[in-house]
């Protein structure tokens, strides 16, 4: 069964303190590998997407980066305003190729 | 301005009764979906449609009903059927199934 697994399910960062989050996959057929923020009562926020392994992709204090079975979402010198959720998503190759999704990263950035 | 619109932001829904969740999108995206999210659990897939008057079952369809008469909006009645309807809903939009998905706010919905 395709699934997604994202650790840690919690991380609490000081203003600064740079750090990775981690997607690991078992999808068939990867059809692309992709990254939300979601805010509390919000709904996620489109970030990246990634198509094959040693492929990267950078926006401000975040990169993402893809291997043959994981994605990490590294932050650097994170700021108080990169505090919420983040998703990671699969796309299968099989049938309609719909989203796997994992249950998310809370970050908390202290300043 | 380019986006997704869910409506209402809360609902309330009492036992028995059937709600329908606005989704309104003017991205002129052809593939649109409906998510639920629920605490400690992934984003779920219920309903998908790929072009106007076509839609299809996701994984979790039992209780919920859609329509896709125009290719602007795509609404999700729950029904009373939906044993445990009390959720975050989710529309979203791709221009079509292999692109990236662009959310809107979300609806709550609970049951009183």
């Amino acid at each position: 069964e395709d699934q997604v697994t994202q650790s840690p399910e919690a991380l609490r960062l000081q203003e600064g303190e740079s750090s990775s989050l981690n997607c690991s996959y078992t999808v068939s057929g990867l059809r692309g590998l992709f990254w939300y923020r979601q805010d509390p009562g919000k709904g996620p926020e489109f970030l990246f997407t990634l198509y094959s392994a040693g492929e990267e992709k950078e926006k401000e204090r975040l990169k993402a980066t893809l291997t043959k079975k994981e994605s990490f979402l590294h932050i650097t010198a994170p700021k108080p305003e990169d505090s919420a959720t983040y998703l990671c998503a699969a796309r299968e190759n099989t049938g309609f190729q719909k989203l796997v999704f994992g249950t998310g990263t809370r970050l908390l950035v202290s300043p | 301005d380019g986006g997704i619109t869910q409506s209402p932001k809360y609902l309330f829904r009492k036992e028995g009764q059937n709600v329908t969740l606005s989704c309104e999108q003017n991205l002129n995206h052809d593939a649109m979906y409906w998510y639920r999210q629920d605490p400690g659990q992934g984003l779920r897939l219920i309903y998908y449609s790929q072009i106007v008057n076509d839609f299809q079952k996701g994984d979790i369809a039992e209780g919920y009903s859609v329509s896709r008469e125009k290719k602007e909006s795509f609404p999700l009645t729950v029904t009373s059927a939906q044993k445990n309807p009390t959720a975050f809903y989710l529309c979203a939009s791709s221009i079509d199934r292999a692109s990236e998905a662009f959310f809107g706010q979300g609806t709550r919905l609970t049951v009183v």
